[in-house]
């Protein structure tokens, strides 16, 4: 398999601050996610991103491929970030088996 | 609307007891997925198939099982083998191909009485 880590494994934050999620993974990667999970379970995909950056709003994600990690940052933020976020990565050459990190839960408090 | 759909929300199941959870898809996917999440934890993928009548396991299979008649729908069993069955199920689907994007249900709540 391929081993993925996720950083911090928590944090909260004041209304309006901004913060970096990290993502580290062991293994060259041809597919990787950024998730949000809300308080109800559901996951939603925020970013496909093996390489480079993009934009949504005030999301943002970099991946920097043969440094093996991803950031996800979040900008000014609302108390509907709150949630775990997951990065989920399949392996280069191993066909589309995701592997899924152990999640940062972000608390926004008001 | 295109979407995962997983039932039933919660369910109890006995001591030796076998209970199945659905999972159906209309967004025309070919690959689907089934995975399991205890508290605080990641995913760990359970079983996927990318194409009717073919399914593979992932990395905790024992005590599962599931089957792809149709192209629509991925149910999983949970049978009596699976010693510690209380988690959260999700069911997720992926349309192969250069970008490959992973599309989640709403998620089961198994719980043993």
């Amino acid at each position: 398999g391929i081993q993925v880590e996720q950083s911090p494994p928590d944090l909260i934050l004041q209304e309006g601050a901004n913060s970096t999620l990290r993502c580290n993974f062991s293994d060259s990667v041809n597919n990787l996610q950024w998730f949000h999970q809300n308080p109800w379970g559901q996951l939603i995909n925020l970013f496909y991103i093996p390489s480079g950056t993009k934009q949504n709003g005030r999301l943002s994600a970099t991946t920097v491929a043969t440094e093996r990690y991803s950031l996800l940052y979040i900008s000014s933020s609302q108390t509907t970030d709150s949630g775990v976020y997951f990065c989920a990565v399949v392996k280069l050459g191993t066909g589309n088996q995701f592997y899924f990190g152990t999640g940062t839960s972000l608390t926004v408090i008001p | 609307d295109g979407g995962i759909t997983q039932s039933p929300k919660y369910l109890f199941r006995k001591e030796g007891q076998n209970v199945t959870l659905s999972c159906e898809q209309n967004l025309n996917h070919d690959a689907m997925y089934w995975y399991r999440q205890d508290p605080g934890q990641g995913l760990r993928l359970i079983y996927y198939s990318q194409i009717v009548n073919d399914f593979q396991k992932g990395d905790i299979a024992e005590g599962y099982s599931v089957s792809r008649e149709k192209k629509e729908s991925f149910p999983l069993t949970v049978t009596s083998a699976q010693k510690n069955p209380t988690a959260f199920y999700l069911c997720a689907s992926s349309e192969p191909g250069h970008i490959e994007k992973l599309f989640f249900g709403s998620g089961t709540q198994l719980s043993v009485l």
